[in-house]
């Protein structure tokens, strides 16, 4: 079982609506929370960034974190299709030295004009 | 400004082949990420430098590979006798300071045969 899960997809919703995108992990040792979005042949974006548990908006997006859970989200408010792409969630661990991040295998979203 | 560039963006190798994959990371950026990409998966860590101190290592998967930041700004990702396994796409990317922060270059897909 990897450490990171995430449901691939695909999703496809209208033009406007609200998507919602989920990731579980095993690890209770990541304090660092991260979203991208990568379009095709293109290297990943960095949408959000959180630590710890909690909200955090920025726009259209909230981050949601859930660390008794084990659980975190990504909520695109008023869908375009420009948001169409692969997002995919990453998470670190607190240490010093530490610079791997894991990153789930991405949820492919297409949203329809 | 200029962000992250990697050359070539494409590149094709004989089995047994070495190859060199180039990063530029942005600026003044102090640390450096190299990850593999394989095809429908996310990003899989494979090592990390601050500066020219390579301070993680850990997700390089044999000691075919090897990389190098000798003055604290380009990299180059190495493999040595390429497999088909290889095949990927190799993204780099630099952050200001700390791993949360990485803008991503467009990476190279390697095609091994």
């Amino acid at each position: 079982q990897k450490e990171v899960e995430q449901d691939p997809g695909p999703l496809s919703v209208p033009e406007g609506a609200i998507v919602s995108l989920n990731c579980t992990y095993s690890n209770s040792a990541f304090q660092y929370f991260m979203w991208y979005r990568q379009y095709s042949r293109k290297g990943p974006e960095l949408l959000m960034y959180t630590y710890s548990s909690g909200n955090k908006e920025d726009g259209r997006f909230t981050a949601q974190v859930d660390k008794s859970s084990k659980y975190i989200s990504l909520f695109i408010r008023d869908s375009q299709p420009s948001d169409s792409a692969t997002y995919l969630c990453a998470m670190r661990a607190q240490d010093t030295n530490a610079g791997k991040s894991t990153f789930g295998d991405g949820t492919t979203l297409t949203v329809k004009p | 400004g200029a962000g992250v560039s990697q050359s070539p963006r494409y590149k094709v190798a004989k089995r047994g082949q070495d190859v060199a994959l180039r990063c530029d990371p942005i600026s003044g950026h102090v640390s450096l990420f190299w990850y593999q990409q394989a095809l429908g998966q996310g990003p899989e860590f494979l090592t990390y430098f601050q500066n020219e101190a390579q301070l993680d290592k850990s997700g390089l998967p044999s000691d075919r590979f090897f990389a190098e930041r000798p003055e604290g700004s380009v990299s180059t990702l190495k493999i040595q006798r390429t497999q088909q396994e290889d095949s990927a796409v190799y993204l780099c990317a630099s952050s200001p300071a700390g791993p949360d922060t990485q803008y991503f270059g467009p990476g190279t897909r390697l095609t091994v045969l």
